[in-house]
């Protein structure tokens, strides 16, 4: 099957950087989302990697690389609200309305 | 907009009831999703679907059915509940020109 690889668990301080890898099968891959989960709640889409690079939105960035079949997802100046958990999805592309979830990473954010 | 609705929130069966979930979007998107989420787990994909009348098996489709006469409904169909399907359900809806999914608030299932 199509399986991604994420840590489960990082923990950080407010104000940091933490950043959140993401590993997938290559055959078939099309893109890579990310979504953020509060307990409790439905996950929120945060971003998404068609192109290798990087896409910033505000306080949150993701990077994509096909060559080394992984992406990241960054999250900056951290606050206690950022304590969720944290999902990449792919897309494979013999359907694009198809996609496979990761496990998750808890991150907690300490003051 | 009232976006991705689900019902109901909570739910608990006994072992062998069957039971539908409800999944209804006022978005206008093509493509909608099941998913299954156990605890500390990421989401599993159960069925979905590129369109009315389009619906196709994800990765854990044993135990249910679903069907799609129109765009803005998707519901869920649980056969003979088991307690391996206790779980707390979410539905997700995106634009096939498009790769962000929208979640519904989910439903809690608990099968005894």
């Amino acid at each position: 099957g199509q399986s991604l690889e994420q840590p489960s668990e990082v923990t950080a301080v407010e104000g940091a950087i933490v950043q959140i890898n993401c590993t997938y099968q290559t055959s078939g891959f099309y893109g890579l989302s990310w979504y953020q989960q509060h307990d409790g709640g439905a996950p929120t889409f945060l971003s998404y990697n068609a192109l290798d690079g990087l896409e910033e939105t505000g306080r949150f960035s993701s990077f994509l690389s096909r060559s080394d079949s992984y992406g990241y997802l960054l999250l900056q100046e951290l606050q206690m609200k950022d304590s969720a958990s944290y999902f990449c999805a792919a897309f494979y592309n013999t359907n694009a309305g198809k996609s496979t979830f990761g496990d998750g990473t808890t991150l907690t954010v300490k003051p | 907009n009232a976006g991705v609705t689900q019902t109901p929130k909570f739910q608990v069966l006994k072992t062998g009831q069957s039971m539908t979930l409800q999944c209804a979007q006022d978005m206008n998107h093509e493509y909608m999703s099941w998913y299954r989420q156990d605890p500390g787990m990421g989401l599993r994909l159960i069925h979905y679907s590129v369109g009315a009348g389009i619906t196709d098996q994800g990765e854990v489709p044993n135990g249910y059915n679903v069907s799609r006469s129109t765009t803005e409904d998707f519901p869920l169909r649980l056969l003979s509940a088991a307690p391996s399907q206790t779980s707390v359900y979410f539905c997700a809806t995106h634009d096939p020109l498009a790769y962000e999914q929208y979640f519904g608030p989910g439903t809690r299932l608990t099968v005894t």
